[in-house]
């Protein structure tokens, strides 16, 4: 099915583990960015890609390392969690270049336990 | 740098009420505006979008919003809401050269039965 897949939908770890939330994109979009949703403070930017082998730092990123060897793949790495870090995680893509609008896709979420 | 406002934080309306959500924006430069809807339990997805043209910009299921340049606003209204309308909605804002967008901190809307 073409769409925006993220895996796990739920985990729950400890603190002190690391942790790799996967997002897997089929329209073969440049960009792409990891959100996480908290209440209170809505969706915040952790980390984006503009292509392949080039990200660059969200609003968020401390405590986050991300990778995108592949246009399609773009998994969020937390390499000591925290409890701070326990929310809900959205990858999200979108194509923005010539006419295109910058409209963003958004995964299912992954609703990460930090214990 | 881009930033986005909403100013009502919940809303809670009766059906059959006529809704408007506030949303201004800070940006040096042209923009595409949206606004996103979060069905509870589920991702966000598109209402609707401003990039061009007409200002006054028709969504999904009902829902309408303004692009007012001059006050940097892309406010959202619906004559008539309904119970299937409660949901968390986010206004977005995305610079032609900036690539990534930012979002406000959303408006909580519940319609009562």
């Amino acid at each position: 099915d073409a769409g925006i897949t993220q895996s796990p939908r739920y985990k729950i770890t400890e603190t002190g583990r690391q942790v790799t939330l996967m997002c897997h994109q089929t329209w073969s979009h440049s960009y792409m960015f990891w959100y996480r949703q908290d209440l209170g403070h809505g969706l915040r930017l952790i980390y984006y890609s503009a292509a392949a082998d080039i990200t660059d730092k969200g609003e968020v990123p401390d405590g986050y390392v991300v990778s995108r060897s592949k246009t399609e793949n773009f998994p969020l790495t937390l390499e000591s969690a925290t409890r701070s870090q326990t929310s809900v995680y959205f990858c999200a893509s979108s194509e923005y270049q010539g006419a295109s609008t910058g409209e963003l896709f958004f995964g299912e979420g992954s609703r990460l336990t930090v214990l | 740098a881009q930033s986005v406002s909403q100013h009502n934080h919940h809303v809670i309306l009766s059906e059959a009420a006529s809704l408007e959500l506030g949303c201004n924006y800070s940006y040096g430069g042209t923009v595409n505006l949206f606004w996103y809807v979060q069905y509870p339990g589920q991702h966000l997805q598109l209402l609707l979008k401003y990039f061009s043209g007409d200002p006054l910009v028709k969504g999904i299921k009902g829902f309408e919003a303004e692009f007012i340049k001059s006050k940097f606003s892309f406010n959202l209204r619906k004559p008539s809401v309904q119970w299937s309308d409660t949901a968390e909605y986010f206004c977005a804002v995305i610079g032609t050269n900036a690539g990534k967008s930012t979002f406000g901190d959303g408006t909580t809307l519940t319609v009562k039965p």
